[in-house]
């Protein structure tokens, strides 16, 4: 078990370009979270997956954001025409389903910066 | 919908004082709650939570919160600090027993540790 993880650790784009983000959970976890964390600010949840399934969107900040999880295991957090509004770290964790058990653990995170 | 509050967005004590961290909470329902901690560069890591049961939970690096329903509060406490607690610490709350929603985040409070 080597925890979560994150690819790249920091990205660097322009404005207007489309970034892909991969989060890799946990082998055991079944349930995946993605969360934005603005400077000063603590993790705002954007989306979760239970295995492929997406379960939660609509806190996706735009329509520009978008995530998979097509075989339920590794995910991807895509965003389009980025604004200097995203730069931000985005944050996966997982968690493994079962009632009592909501512990999530998270991976070290993705820094973007538009420029 | 749930909402955290972290009063002070930094905390300074001495080596060997009392930790208190503050944390309120606004919830429908009876909720979850959390204390994580962030370093430098690294991902959230759980301190404690509670779920249901006894009220006082103790949790890693001699860290311990008390959930009081009447006050709606989850402070962090630690008796004595220790020059490594220097840290971003996170309250937070989630509806849900099995992990079937985001977690709901405070600002977070920094924790600086005086010599």
């Amino acid at each position: 078990d080597t925890g979560v993880s994150q690819d790249p650790r920091h990205k660097i784009t322009k404005r207007g370009q489309n970034v892909t983000f991969r989060c890799d959970p946990i082998s055991e976890h079944n349930r995946l979270y993605w969360y934005r964390q603005t400077l000063g600010q603590g993790p705002e949840f954007l989306t979760y997956f239970q295995n492929e399934a997406q379960l939660e969107k609509s806190r996706l900040l735009s329509d520009r954001f978008s995530a998979e999880r097509p075989k339920g295991s590794f995910s991807t957090l895509e965003i389009q025409r980025t604004e200097q509004g995203d730069s931000a770290m985005y944050l996966c964790a997982s968690s493994l389903a079962l009632w009592g058990n909501n512990e999530q653990f998270f991976g070290p995170g993705t820094r973007l910066t538009v420029l | 919908a749930q909402s955290v509050t972290q009063l002070g967005s930094h905390v300074s004590v001495s080596e060997g004082a009392l930790v208190l961290l503050r944390c309120n909470y606004s919830s429908s329902v009876p909720p979850y709650l959390f204390w994580y901690v962030q370093y430098p560069n690294q991902g959230l890591q759980l301190l404690l939570k509670y779920t249901t049961g006894a009220t006082l939970v103790k949790g890693i690096n001699g860290f311990e919160a008390e959930f009081k329903k009447s006050e709606t509060s989850f402070h962090l406490t630690k008796p004595s600090a220790h020059m490594s607690d220097a840290a971003e610490y996170f309250c937070a709350v989630s509806l849900s027993g099995g992990g079937a929603d985001g977690l709901t985040f405070g600002k977070g409070t920094h924790l600086i540790i005086q010599p």
